[in-house]
């Protein structure tokens, strides 16, 4: 079945110490995000690709980085975490929008990846 | 960018149809609304969106007002796989695919 796989399900880091996560998909997407997702809070966005188009949010802490070496896959790279940032890390993909005769393009349904737990120690 | 309001929680009883509202009343007229869930320690996932007109697909209903300024996701017969919070979000601009998460409801459904 086509889907978005996150490895690994678990990470633990020591505070400081660089750690990388991935991401990869059998979709075929061309576009793909990285979200945060704090306990008990909604998941924040802190980038996106479109296709090799880096978007960074405005509010993304420069400790974290990306990179998408080709469409299939996406790492996230936190140079050095903190306790803050603990988390969630959510991988999701989409199409591209869908132009509509009105000129707003319809988008298209994200799909998501489970997620990889991050333990800063 | 569109702010969304959700109740914080609602209960339903198992079998009976679960009714969320949400009220998104800066919305404009080329902003999709849409409607994802996330059971607990899972991504979450897509249920349904729409612009103007109602939508039905397999999971559920979404009741978009004439004025668009709230909608209502129905889940027509919840089980307790259904339990999970509910996001109600709307879609930043017109050319992205950007997805800005509000707070959500939890829905608990109850045997």
């Amino acid at each position: 079945d086509a889907m978005v796989i996150q490895n690994p399900r678990y990470q633990v880091t020591q505070f400081g110490k660089p750690v990388t996560l991935s991401c990869s998909q059998t979709l075929n997407h061309n576009v793909m995000y990285w979200y945060q997702q704090k306990s008990s809070q909604a998941p924040k966005l802190l980038f996106h690709y479109y296709d090799k188009d880096f978007n960074n949010e405005a509010d993304t802490p420069d400790n974290f980085q990306s990179r998408r070496p080709n469409t299939s896959f996406c790492f996230l790279d936190i140079r050095s975490p903190g306790l803050g940032d603990a988390a969630m890390y959510l991988c999701a993909t989409s199409r591209d929008p869908i132009p509509t005769s009105g000129g707003a393009k319809r988008g298209n349904e994200q799909f998501f990846g489970p997620g990889t737990r991050l333990t800063v120690l | 960018d569109a702010k969304t309001t959700q109740p914080p929680s609602m209960d339903c009883a198992e079998g009976r149809a679960a009714n969320l509202p949400c009220n998104h009343s800066t919305i404009s007229g080329n902003e999709y609304v849409y409607w994802y869930r996330q059971i607990h320690s899972q991504g979450p996932q897509y249920i349904i969106h729409g612009l103007k007109n109602n939508e039905t697909n397999e999971m559920a209903s979404l009741i978009i007002t004439e004025d668009r300024k709230s909608s209502t996701l129905i889940l027509p017969h919840a089980t307790l796989r259904d339990t999970a919070v509910y996001y109600c979000i709307v879609r930043v601009g017109v050319t992205t695919n950007k997805l800005i998460f509000g707070t959500g409801t939890l829905l608990a459904v109850q045997p």
